[in-house]
C-alpha cells in the first residue's frame, strides 16, 4: 500500500528538549516537504527537498532542521523546541515536477510545554 | 505572505444543499489548482484538481469552477451530505517549474443532517 508515515503520531515534550518526527514513504517520489497546521493559518511549509541531498526553507523554516540522506526517508529535527512550535506537523511526498499530487502523512500533534 | 486566499472560514450547509469554497490567488504564474479534502485525525488528500485551459470540472457530485481572468477558483459540493463534513483546502502550484503547493487557511465545513 502506497502510504506516507509518520512518526510519532502524538508528542508532548518540555522547552528546549531535542526532538526528531521520522517521516517515511514507499512510492519512490522525489519530492517531499514537511508543514505545519494552525487554525486560521491553513498549511505552511517548513522545508522541503526535491531530491537526497538536497533540501530549501519554505515559508516558516525558523526553529527547524531536515536532512536528506536517503529518498524514502525525511526527518524534522526540532532542536531547541518552544511553545510556539505547538502545532500538527504533516509530511508529504510528491512524485516529482508536474502536477502531481500530494500524498500526505496521518500527522504528528506536538505540545511543547 | 498569504498568496492563495481561502474563504470562508467554517460554513454550516443543511443535507441536499449546495456548500460552495472560494479562493483567490496572486501569483498570474500558477497554473495547477488542487483541492484537498482533510478528515479529523487524517491528512489532506486530493479532492479534485484544474488546470487553467479549463472553466470548470466535475468529478460527481464536486466541481472546480475556474475563472482566470479575476484570479479566483472554487469548490462546489452538490448535494452535500454529513459525510462531506471535512476541512478543505485549496491549493495553487506552478506546474512547469515542479514549485511547491502553496496552500489556503482551510475551511471546515458541517453539513447537518
Amino acid at each position: 500500500e502506497a502510504q506516507v508515515t509518520q512518526n510519532p503520531r502524538y508528542l508532548i515534550t518540555v522547552t528546549g528538549k531535542k526532538l526528531t518526527v521520522t517521516c517515511s514513504q514507499n512510492m519512490n517520489h522525489e519530492y517531499m516537504s514537511w508543514y505545519r497546521q494552525d487554525p486560521g493559518l491553513g498549511l505552511r511549509q517548513i522545508y522541503y527537498s526535491m531530491n537526497v541531498e538536497v533540501t530549501d526553507k519554505g515559508d516558516v523554516p525558523e526553529g527547524y532542521k531536515v536532512s536528506r540522506k536517503e529518498k524514502r526517508n525525511f526527518p524534522l529535527i526540532l532542536e531547541s523546541p518552544s511553545p510556539n512550535q505547538t502545532s500538527l506537523y504533516f509530511c508529504a511526498s510528491r512524485s516529482g515536477q508536474g502536477a502531481t499530487e500530494a500524498f500526505f502523512g496521518q500527522g504528528t500533534r506536538l505540545t511543547v510545554v | 505572505q498569504q498568496q492563495v486566499k481561502q474563504s470562508p472560514q467554517s460554513l454550516i450547509v443543511q443535507k441536499g444543499g449546495i456548500s460552495i469554497i472560494n479562493c483567490a490567488y496572486e501569483n498570474t504564474a500558477f497554473d495547477y489548482f488542487p483541492w484537498y479534502q482533510q478528515f479529523p485525525g487524517k491528512g489532506p488528500a486530493l479532492l479534485i484538481a484544474i488546470r487553467p485551459d479549463v472553466s470548470e470540472k466535475k468529478e460527481g457530485r464536486f466541481t472546480i469552477s475556474f475563472n482566470k481572468s479575476a484570479k479566483q477558483f472554487s469548490l462546489h459540493i452538490m448535494d452535500s451530505q454529513p459525510g462531506d463534513s471535512a476541512t478543505y483546502f485549496c491549493a495553487a502550484s506552478i506546474a512547469t517549474s515542479g514549485s511547491r503547493l502553496t496552500f489556503g487557511e482551510g475551511t471546515q465545513l458541517t453539513v447537518n443532517p
